[in-house]
């Protein structure tokens, strides 16, 4: 059963609007979350991060929210650029001392000039 | 430049023969992984190295052998493996194995003829 979900696997937006990539979870023992950036032939990048003690963490054009009574997570990327086209993973961590990230499957973003 | 590198980039491989992948991290970090991304599926963790030794092996098949020598190198040898082992194989490195981003090398794509 997957921890970690990502249910769109594709989205598509207009340069200089707003991309919103969503992540859901059902382990409540995360309390560490992460999105990661992945261009074709290369590893995942890492993005940004957001602890569970706080519900938004902001950084440039990106933006992430927590809501942890829903056990959801999305990324803001505002304006978005053709450069941001890549596949997005949403990971998660479960504690401190958990070296075990469970990935999402990963969203592929699409943004059209 | 992640900081991370992997060679073979690509590798085809019979299921008799034995090939090792090699992964290094100039980053200074303490920790490397081992993951492998199939297709249609999230990151699955395979390996954890923590100061040179294994502190995690998530079922992994014993045809999957992982090799660290130092803090900076992190091998897989291969041997018997089946054409279901296709897929990319990834390298990670973090400061710790608590709570810190992963920064991934750009893979091997491995393909078990």
């Amino acid at each position: 059963d997957q921890q970690v979900k990502q249910n769109s696997p594709s989205l598509s937006v207009q340069e200089g609007r707003i991309s919103i990539l969503n992540c859901d979870y059902t382990n409540s023992m995360f309390d560490y979350f992460l999105w990661y950036k992945k261009y074709p032939a290369e590893g995942p990048t890492f993005l940004i991060s957001i602890s569970s003690i706080k519900d938004k963490n902001e950084d440039g054009r990106f933006t992430v929210f927590l809501n942890k009574s829903a056990k959801h997570l999305s990324l803001h990327i505002v304006p978005s650029q053709p450069g941001d086209s890549a596949v997005y993973f949403c990971a998660a961590s479960a504690g401190a001392g958990s070296y075990q990230l469970t990935f999402g499957k990963g969203t592929k973003l699409s943004v059209i000039p | 430049e992640t900081g991370v590198t992997q060679t073979p980039r690509h590798l085809v491989m019979g299921m008799t023969n034995k090939k090792s992948l090699k992964c290094e991290q100039h980053l200074g970090h303490n920790a490397m992984y081992w993951y492998k991304q199939s297709a249609k599926k999230p990151l699955e963790l395979m390996f954890v190295y923590n100061f040179k030794e294994q502190t995690e092996n998530n079922s992994v098949p014993s045809r999957f052998s992982p090799e660290c020598p130092n803090s900076s190198h992190l091998f897989l040898h291969l041997h018997t493996l089946q054409p279901e082992d296709s897929a990319l194989y990834l390298c990670a490195s973090s400061p710790g194995t608590s709570g810190y981003e992963q920064y991934f090398g750009p893979g091997t794509r491995l393909t078990v003829t």
